[in-house]
């Protein structure tokens, strides 16, 4: 099986611009969480969608948003870009229940100059 | 409020030593899971073991082991005989309740540097 999927995989952007990261599960996975990973604050949770719904969210500003498609593939959007976005984005995926264990991606590196 | 305490920020030991990680952790909900991540140089986290809180039973895998105990709120993990290949950050992570089943919560990490 293929595992968790990102792209991109590195990413370049300004103050003030909008960004959009795509994460695929791991077929058959319909729990995708997003994490964001910064030296300072470490991994930190986003939010988890479940079947195209959001079933959970971390304390981040309304900025940040994410959504999830039919296909369980997932992503995440962050608007007005700010210096402290940059980070690395993790996405993690888990079959269907609850209390799985989560698969992460390699995650997406953003750079925010 | 949940927590994971890993007092440990660095490692280094020189391979085949034995090394334990610590962590503790803080709920007030009576059902909860704990994990433990890998994360190598390359970025990618990668999942090691799951345990509920229902059961403390002592996991061994190889030359990984854990040690749960609910009356200290802690679960350490020991590498044995530790290998180069070994080094890595580790994540050991809390997540707790029905509607928080997918949210984890994570220690700050423990930096493991085995040399050879």
């Amino acid at each position: 099986k293929a595992g968790v999927t990102q792209t991109p995989r590195y990413l370049i952007k300004t103050r003030g611009q909008q960004v959009t990261l795509s994460c695929s599960p791991i077929s058959g996975h319909r729990s995708v969480s997003w994490y964001q990973q910064t030296p300072g604050q470490g991994l930190q949770f986003l939010f988890e969608y479940f079947s195209e719904t959001q079933r959970n969210k971390g304390n981040f500003p309304g900025r940040f948003s994410g959504r999830q498609f039919s296909n369980s593939r997932s992503e995440m959007n962050v608007s007005t870009l700010e210096l402290g976005d940059s980070a690395l984005y993790l996405c993690a995926s888990s079959p269907n229940g609850v209390y799985n264990e989560q698969f992460f991606g390699p995650g997406t590196r953003l750079t925010v100059l | 409020a949940q927590k994971v305490t890993q007092a440990q920020t660095e490692i280094s030991v020189v391979e085949k030593e034995d090394v334990t990680l610590d962590c503790v952790y803080e709920t007030r909900d009576t059902t909860y899971y704990l994990f433990w991540y890998k994360q190598p140089p390359s970025g990618e986290l990668v999942f090691l073991i799951r345990r509920n809180s229902f059961d403390e039973q002592n996991e061994i895998s190889g030359r990984y082991s854990w040690n749960f105990q609910k009356s200290t709120s802690s679960f350490n993990f020991t590498i044995t005989a530790s290998q180069v290949v070994d080094s890595a950050v580790y994540f050991c992570a809390l997540s707790e309740g029905v509607t928080g089943a997918q949210k984890l919560v994570f220690g700050q990490g423990t930096r493991l540097t085995i040399n050879p």
